[in-house]
């Protein structure tokens, strides 16, 4: 049974750096592509960026400038960093696996941008 | 960026009626690369089709989805009382992958 768990702190201040880790228990984490997504309270879904075993990146260019994505494959886990925040940046965050639909999902961490 | 509508915002039905979810593309794309979620409050989205109308596994048949170029469907056949709950449409297979904004279905 693939299980993907979020981690990281839920309240973030303006301007600093969001960062969240993703631990996952997949015996094929060697073979996919792991995605992070994010849902604003109350709005629809927006991928971020994802990352292969292999280091291969790709980010979603609204945000590509603000998001930093990496591996650490001696732990099956992956991280995200998104820096500048504000509060447009309040949202449910997710991690799933894949680099096209999504199959599996974290059950999402609440992160709220906020002085 | 290719842009994704769904139609209508909010499906008022009841238990046992049929559900018509709309998907309409901003240009045409390939169909194999069309994805359906269902979402429930305070859950993750689950994935209930991809390649616009292959069923996830443990997916129940009252799922189907259907359509090609510009336009895409989602029919719940018998809606179950489980089944009422937010509905996303998803491109991927281009960078960056896009969500259609939602429909909600309720009671």
């Amino acid at each position: 049974q693939v299980q993907l768990q979020e981690s990281g702190p839920g309240l973030v201040k303006p301007s600093q750096t969001l960062s969240l880790t993703c631990t996952v228990s997949d015996g094929s984490f060697s073979t996919y592509y792991w995605s992070w997504l994010r849902q604003p309270p109350g709005k629809g879904l927006e991928w971020i960026a994802n990352i292969h075993y292999s280091g291969n990146t790709n980010y979603n260019p609204s945000l590509k400038s603000r998001v930093t994505i990496s591996i650490d494959t001696s732990k099956n886990q992956y991280s995200l960093k998104l820096s500048s925040v504000t509060g447009a940046d309040t949202a449910v965050y997710y991690c799933a696996r894949g680099s096209g639909y999504f199959l599996y999902w974290g059950q999402g961490t609440l992160v709220t941008v906020s002085s | 960026e290719i842009v994704l509508t769904q139609s209508p915002g909010t499906l008022s039905l009841s238990p046992g009626e049929r559900a018509t979810l709309s998907c309409r593309a901003s240009q045409s794309v390939s169909s194999s690369y069309l994805a359906w979620y269902q979402q429930k409050p305070g859950q993750a989205p689950r994935l209930l089709i991809y390649g616009a109308s292959s069923r996830a596994t443990g997916i129940p048949d009252r799922f189907s989805g259907s359509g090609s170029g510009t336009d895409f469907t989602l029919t719940i056949s018998r809606l179950e009382p489980e089944d009422f709950a937010v509905y996303y449409c998803q491109l991927y297979g281009s960078s960056p992958g896009t969500f259609g904004q939602g429909t909600k279905v309720e009671i």
